[in-house]
C-alpha cells in the first residue's frame, strides 16, 4: 500500500517568508510525529498527534512552529518568518497508534533552504 | 551527555564482511530498540525493533539488546554494497522515538 507522503520534496525560500510543509500518513494510521534532520545530526523530535491532539508539542523549537492535522489524516507544519537555521530536512512518520511509536514509518522528507 | 550514542563512522569495509554497528544510552526506561537505515537523501527505513533485552534476527541483520550495560548492537552478515547507507539507532520513550546521530556505512566491492 502507499507510505508515508510528504510535499514538496525540497523548498527554497527567502528568509522571513513563511512555508507549509505538508504530510499524508499511511492510511489508517491515527499518530503522526514531525522531525527535523540537521546536517550532520541525528533526528530530532518536534511534535506528534493522536488523532487530531497534539499531546506533546515539546520539540518545536520556537513559537514561530505550529503545527495542525485535520480529519485524523493530513498534517501541515508552518513556520513563520522563517531564519537560515531552520535549514534542514523535515521529516514526517506515522504509526498505527500512539502505543506503537516504536513502530513509526517515515516519508522521503521535504528539504527546505532558507536563504 | 546526549540520551544516545552512537559514533558517526564512517565505516568501510569490504563485500562479503560482518559489520557491528552500536549504539549506548543512559534511560534505564527505555524498552523499544529500533534500527532505521537511511539511503541519500531518502527517508529512513525501519530494519527491526528488539522488545526488551536479547536478539532478534532477519535474514542478514541481528539487532542485540544488553540492558545491563545499556548498549544495542545491530550485525549485518555477508554485506551488501547495497548496504552502503547510514544506519540510525533510535529508542522508545512513552510517545517519541530518540535517535542517534547515525553511523556512515560503506561496503566497497
Amino acid at each position: 500500500g502507499a507510505g508515508v507522503s510528504q510535499s514538496p520534496s525540497n523548498k527554497v525560500t527567502e528568509k522571513g517568508k513563511d512555508v507549509e510543509l505538508r504530510c499524508d500518513p499511511i492510511s489508517g494510521h491515527t499518530a503522526l510525529y514531525w522531525y527535523r534532520q540537521s546536517l550532520g545530526q541525528g533526528l530530532e523530535f518536534l511534535i506528534y498527534f493522536q488523532g487530531n491532539s497534539a499531546p506533546d508539542k515539546s520539540g518545536l523549537p520556537s513559537d514561530r512552529f505550529s503545527a495542525e492535522r485535520t480529519g485524523g489524516s493530513v498534517s501541515t507544519l508552518t513556520i513563520q518568518r522563517t531564519q537560515q537555521e531552520d535549514s534542514a530536512v523535515y521529516l514526517c512518520a506515522s504509526s498505527l497508534e500512539a502505543g506503537g511509536a516504536y513502530e513509526q514509518y517515515f516519508g522521503p522528507g521535504t528539504r527546505l533552504t532558507v536563504t | 551527555q546526549k540520551e544516545v550514542e552512537q559514533d558517526p563512522g564512517p565505516l568501510s569495509v569490504p563485500e562479503g564482511a560482518i559489520v557491528s554497528l552500536n549504539c549506548t544510552y543512559s534511560n534505564s526506561a527505555f524498552q523499544y530498540f529500533m534500527w532505521y537505515r537511511q539511503y541519500s537523501r531518502k527517508g529512513p527505513e525501519l530494519l527491526m525493533y528488539t522488545y526488551s533485552s536479547g536478539n532478534k534476527e532477519d535474514g542478514r541483520f541481528t539487532a542485540q539488546v544488553d540492558k545491563s550495560s545499556k548498549y544495542i548492537s545491530l550485525f549485518i552478515r555477508d554485506s551488501q554494497p547495497s548496504d552502503s547507507a547510514t544506519y540510525l539507532c533510535a529508542m522508545y520513550n512513552t510517545d517519541k522515538l530518540i535517535f542517534g546521530t547515525g553511523t556512515r556505512l560503506q561496503v566497497f566491492p
